[in-house]
């Protein structure tokens, strides 16, 4: 059963736009969600994290929301530049070490 | 400071032969994690240590697989015999403690069954 869900296999966005990438998941004791980058031939790459007791956490260009009561969170990238093309993944946590990923979103930056 | 190293990056193997992959985790990270990740999927864990002992193996299929941390720092994942379904990327992670981040992955380990 997937308790970490990426209804979306893949987006395309033009640069300098925003680009959103989601994330639902079902388990109400997770309390700690991440996002990984990353390309091919490579592992994931940790990209940013955001506690239960938050529900916005910014650095840079990207930005995470969390929305306990839907059990939502999303990604935003603004402005979306072509390097951040990508497969990107979500993951959340709960009690311990326990980190469980969704299926993963590709995105696509077009010049 | 060195990320996490596994090797090899790539190994191709016929059905019912062995295979092994080494992990080397970031320095001082108490949690050593091995995932698979399959195409179009999300890496799944197969098997958690926190230091040199084994807290979550539940998903790790212990007829043909075997793992082992030594002195709670290198690691290594063992199939065998391998299946032509264990064709995957193996990753292995590490972490020093929970909300101090997430795992933090090293290259992975593709590894083709024929």
């Amino acid at each position: 059963d997937q308790q970490v869900k990426q209804n979306s296999p893949s987006l395309s966005v033009q640069e300098g736009r925003i680009s959103i990438l989601n994330c639902d998941y079902t388990n109400s004791m997770f309390d700690y969600f991440l996002w990984y980058k990353k390309y091919p031939a490579e592992g994931p790459t940790f990209l940013i994290s955001i506690s239960s007791i938050k529900d916005k956490n910014e650095d840079g260009r990207f930005t995470v929301f969390l929305n306990k009561s839907a059990k939502h969170l999303s990604l935003h990238i603004v402005p979306s530049q072509p390097g951040d093309s990508a497969v990107y993944f979500c993951a959340a946590s709960g009690i311990g070490n326990q980190f469980y990923f969704g299926t993963g979103t590709s995105l696509t930056v077009i010049p | 400071e060195a990320g996490v190293v596994q090797s090899p990056r790539y190994k191709i193997i016929e059905k019912k032969q062995p295979v092994a992959f080494w992990c080397n985790p970031i320095s001082g990270h108490n949690t050593l994690y091995w995932y698979r990740q399959n195409l179009g999927q999300g890496p799944e864990l197969l098997i958690r240590y926190e230091n040199e002992e084994a807290v979550d193996d539940s998903q790790l299929p212990k007829d043909r697989f075997s793992a082992e941390r030594l002195k709670g720092v290198d690691s290594t994942l063992k199939i065998q015999p391998a299946e032509l379904g264990d064709s995957a990327v193996y990753l292995c992670a590490s972490s020093p403690s929970r909300l101090a981040g997430g795992p933090l992955f090293g290259p992975g380990t593709r590894l083709t069954v024929l």
